[in-house]
């Protein structure tokens, strides 16, 4: 079983469209990322959280540590959004970070 | 900005070769990350490495592999003798402090390796 798991795999929408992708964790974590990677392959961190509410811009992330679940919200979805969204946990204080598989957003114009 | 690079940005290797993926991370951090992912799969944790000694390395990061930071600025991840199943992206990644104080991780755009 995977410590992370995310919904929905595959994601389509329209711009303009509130977006929201989950993750749930079933492993005990000090944090918890939300990561961005392009089609080009390249991996840019969005928000770190280890508790409550975070937001940057269109994009809001939020954390309830007691269900072991986060959500990362997209407002006024944009087809430049369009991007995998990994979610990943950490359990130690070094670094050691647990990737899920990753959230492929495609915003349609 | 300042960003994390790494070359080559593909490279294509003979099975049982050794391969060294460079990595220059950004110049005021101090912690430094090798992370992994086979076509179509999660990235992989592989190795965290802290004032020259590695701190922590995942089951992947087998005595096939090392790390090294050669100079004040590049840190190397070798690959002994290749696999087919080492075929991934390789990325680099760096960070000012332990990410448990809150710093952002900044990752490098990757590096293709294609064992045939």
């Amino acid at each position: 079983k995977n410590e992370v798991e995310q919904s929905p795999q595959n994601l389509t929408a329209q711009e303009g469209e509130f977006i929201t992708i989950n993750c749930s964790y079933s492993v005990g974590i000090s944090a918890l990322h939300w990561l961005q990677q392009h089609p080009g392959g390249g991996i840019v961190s969005l928000f770190m959280l280890s508790s409550g509410k975070k937001k940057h811009g269109r994009l809001i992330a939020t954390i309830n540590i007691q269900e072991k679940h986060s959500s990362l919200h997209i407002t006024a979805s944009h087809p430049r959004d369009s991007a995998v969204y990994i979610c990943a946990v950490r359990r130690g204080s070094q670094g050691n970070l647990i990737f899920g598989k990753g959230t492929k957003l495609s915003v349609k114009p | 900005e300042p960003e994390v690079t790494q070359t080559p940005s593909h490279q294509v290797t003979q099975m049982g070769q050794e391969v060294i993926l460079r990595c220059v991370p950004i110049s005021n951090h101090l912690y430094f990350y090798w992370y992994r992912q086979i076509l179509g799969q999660k990235v992989e944790f592989l190795v965290s490495f802290y004032n020259n000694e590695i701190s922590e390395k995942s089951e992947i990061f087998d005595d096939q592999f090392s790390v090294e930071r050669p100079d004040g600025s590049n840190f190397t991840l070798k690959i002994r003798s290749t696999k087919l199943e080492d075929s991934a992206m390789y990325f680099c990644a760096s960070s000012e402090a332990p990410l448990a104080g809150g710093e952002t991780q900044y990752f490098g755009p990757g590096t293709r390796l294609l064992v045939l």
